[in-house]
């Protein structure tokens, strides 16, 4: 079945600091793939997505591409801001359509960026 | 547009009991997802419904259910709490399945 195996948190890093923050997948076919951000208390936000093998998807200074030959889509941001903490979720869209689809998210990475 | 809204945003109920969460969908969207978030597990899928039809459904004992109504709202319910069930339920809704899904800000359950 599908599965999605992301980078063990917690991560803390200074104000203005490089983000990466790994993820790969297994899936049969062709997948979407997402980066979802929960704030304390909040539900999911989508932050990105992509839907094709090359695909960049990117938001709010945070980018990700969907490389195919890798099985990843690796979440980068090149200056994070203390707005930035929070807990990010690596997702694949199930690749079937219509009755089988549903997310399959990875266990998630809580992001501290500290002044 | 007003998003995805969920009620109650918390709820407290002892073992045994039973309990119905709700889920408003954004207009125009058919398709109902549910998801457990919970620290050991994450986020694991419950169920999908469209258009009042249950299609998809995650691997979770007989006591989780859920419905569709005609105008998209859903509500699930779980029968005969266990501790185990305390999570965060959260609710999305896309236009289709396979759509972009629009999360709802969760019901956090307690369950003592």
């Amino acid at each position: 079945g599908n599965s999605v195996t992301q980078m063990e948190g917690p991560v803390t890093l200074s104000e203005e600091a490089f983000l990466t923050i790994n993820c790969t997948y297994t899936a049969t076919g062709y997948p979407s793939l997402f980066w979802y951000v929960q704030y304390p208390g909040e539900g999911l936000q989508l932050l990105l997505k992509a839907t094709k093998a090359d695909d960049k998807g990117s938001n709010k200074g945070f980018e990700a591409t969907y490389r195919k030959e890798t099985t990843s889509f690796h979440l980068e941001k090149g200056s994070v801001q203390v707005s930035d903490s929070a807990v990010y979720f690596c997702a694949l869209g199930g690749t079937g359509g219509g009755s089988n689809y549903k997310l399959t998210f990875g266990k998630g990475t809580l992001l501290t960026v500290n002044p | 547009k007003a998003g995805v809204t969920q009620t109650p945003r918390y709820l407290i109920k002892t073992r045994g009991q039973q309990v119905t969460l709700s889920c408003s969908p954004i207009s125009g969207h058919r398709s109902v997802s549910w998801y457990q978030q919970t620290p050991g597990q994450g986020l694991q899928f419950l169920f999908e419904y469209f258009s009042e039809t249950q299609r998809n459904k995650g691997n979770f004992p007989g006591r989780f259910s859920g419905r569709q109504f005609s105008n998209s709202r859903s509500e699930m319910n779980v029968s005969t709490l266990e501790l185990g069930d305390s999570a965060l339920y959260l609710c999305a809704s896309s236009r289709y399945a396979g759509h972009e899904q629009f999360f709802g800000p969760g019901t956090r359950l307690t369950v003592l």
